[in-house]
């Protein structure tokens, strides 16, 4: 079993709508959860860091962490077709050795 | 500032060639990765350094030696090049564990 699981889509919606986009976790030694987007032949690029539970916003997007469901989750507001790519999670042990598991990705296409 | 590089964009090699995947950045980060991403296996790190003269293995290190000679720079090499070894190599950097991680461009490697 992967210590994170993601589905990988694809997913289509028109724009304007809302994303939800999951992860479930298997290991309770991670603490920070982290939200990459993708773009086709990039790297991935920052766009959500969250510690612990709760939740965060930024804009169009919203993280939540819920450890005692070993899940988390990324809302996209608005949805735009610029925002069609690929999406994921990751997350991190705090202290220790340097652990930082990626989730497989969900693509995401927004419909015009 | 010009972020994390890294030289090549693309590479075929045939079984049992070595090559060094480079890779700099110049934001005086101390943490510096390498991940390989596969589909449906999303990011594997690979190996990681922590500052000049300090490296640790990852998930997948096998195959690949890495050494940290200077702040900036972060050579990942292949010894003996396998057909399993065929992936998109990422290199990335940060200022400390917890803080954001900025990923180059990457390398897409074929191994005939």
């Amino acid at each position: 079993q992967k210590e994170v699981e993601q589905d990988p889509g694809p997913l289509s919606v028109p724009e304007g709508a809302i994303v939800s986009l999951n992860c479930t976790y298997s290991n309770s030694a991670f603490q920070y959860f982290m939200w990459y987007r993708q773009y086709s032949r990039k790297g991935p690029e920052l766009l959500m860091y969250t510690y612990s539970s709760g939740n965060k916003e930024d804009g169009r997007f919203t993280a939540q962490v819920d450890k005692s469901s070993k899940y988390i989750s990324l809302f996209i507001r608005d949805s735009q077709p610029s925002d069609s790519a690929t999406y994921l999670c990751a997350m991190m042990v705090p202290s220790g050795t340097y652990k930082y598991i990626f989730g497989t990705g969900t693509r995401l296409k927004v419909l015009a | 500032n010009a972020g994390v590089t890294q030289t090549p964009k693309f590479q075929v090699l045939k079984t049992g060639q070595s090559m060094t995947l480079q890779c700099a950045q110049d934001m005086n980060h101390e943490y510096m990765s390498w991940y390989r991403q596969d589909p449906g296996m999303g990011l594997r790190l690979i190996h990681y350094s922590v500052g000049a003269g300090i490296t640790d293995q990852g998930e997948v290190p096998n195959g690949y030696n890495v050494s940290r000679s200077t702040t900036e720079d972060f050579p990942l090499r292949l010894l003996s090049a396998a057909p399993s070894q065929t992936s998109v190599y990422f290199c990335a950097s940060s200022y400390s564990r917890y803080n954001e991680q900025f990923f180059g461009p990457g390398t897409r490697l074929t191994v005939l």
